[in-house]
């Protein structure tokens, strides 16, 4: 069963911020939250993760919440190529630390 | 460059066939995983490896097999007791600790026709 719950869809203007919340009230205190996106019959790609802190790198920002149940992926400069399904994960502990997904949001960025 | 690879990229496959999947990773990860994906819907765990030698049932391992003589190479078998093998196959691999992510490979599209 999936840890996260996201919108299923979301539209965004080129050259605007993209904000995609995601809800992961049961997760444990040692379980990561990472963010993936994939386009169309490709892998996933990884964008990036965080435990506690809110993090940041060349691709987006993470902010989570003090109690962790949620969290907000950011795409400072969204371009058409953005376009694409965006995962929220937990990964757990057991299994190998497997990830859990869920349906993850359709993000539209229009021109 | 250090990656993942996948192949093929597409299969088809004739009823109460079984096929291999390869997957080949040069990143020295540990750990090594195989996905299943349907339409609309995310990854879901088919069988995962920690360690060479060594490997794990995920939660839909039914109709599949797999084996890990090296640490390079995951490949995953869909036997004919897979009752619906038709999906998007994806191979993965990660270290082990910590908060590190997975790096997927590209793909194989397997279709029963």
């Amino acid at each position: 069963d999936a840890k996260t719950t996201q919108p299923t869809s979301m539209d965004c203007a080129e050259g605007r911020a993209a904000n995609l919340p995601c809800n992961h009230s049961t997760i444990s205190g040692n379980e990561y939250v990472y963010w993936y996106r994939q386009i169309h019959s490709q892998g996933p790609q990884y964008i990036i993760h965080g435990l506690k802190n809110n993090e940041t790198n060349e691709m987006a920002s993470l902010i989570i919440t003090e109690d962790r149940k949620s969290s907000t992926l950011i795409l400072p400069h969204a371009t058409l190529r953005d376009t694409a399904v965006y995962y929220c994960i937990v990964r757990v502990a057991t299994q190998g630390g497997k990830l859990i997904f869920g349906q993850g949001t359709e993000l539209s960025v229009k021109p | 460059d250090g990656g993942i690879t996948q192949s093929p990229k597409y299969l088809f496959r004739k009823e109460g066939q079984n096929v291999t999947l390869s997957c080949e990773q040069n990143l020295n990860h540990d750990a090594m995983y195989w996905y299943r994906q349907d339409p609309g819907q995310g990854l879901r765990l088919i069988y995962y490896s920690q360690i060479v030698n060594d490997f794990q049932k995920g939660d839909i391992a039914e109709g599949y097999s797999v084996s890990r003589e090296k640490k390079e190479s995951f490949p995953l078998t869909v036997t004919s007791a897979q009752k619906n093998p038709t999906a998007f196959y994806l191979c993965a691999s990660s270290i082990l600790s910590g908060g590190y992510g997975y790096t997927f490979g590209s793909g194989t599209r397997l279709t029963v026709v």
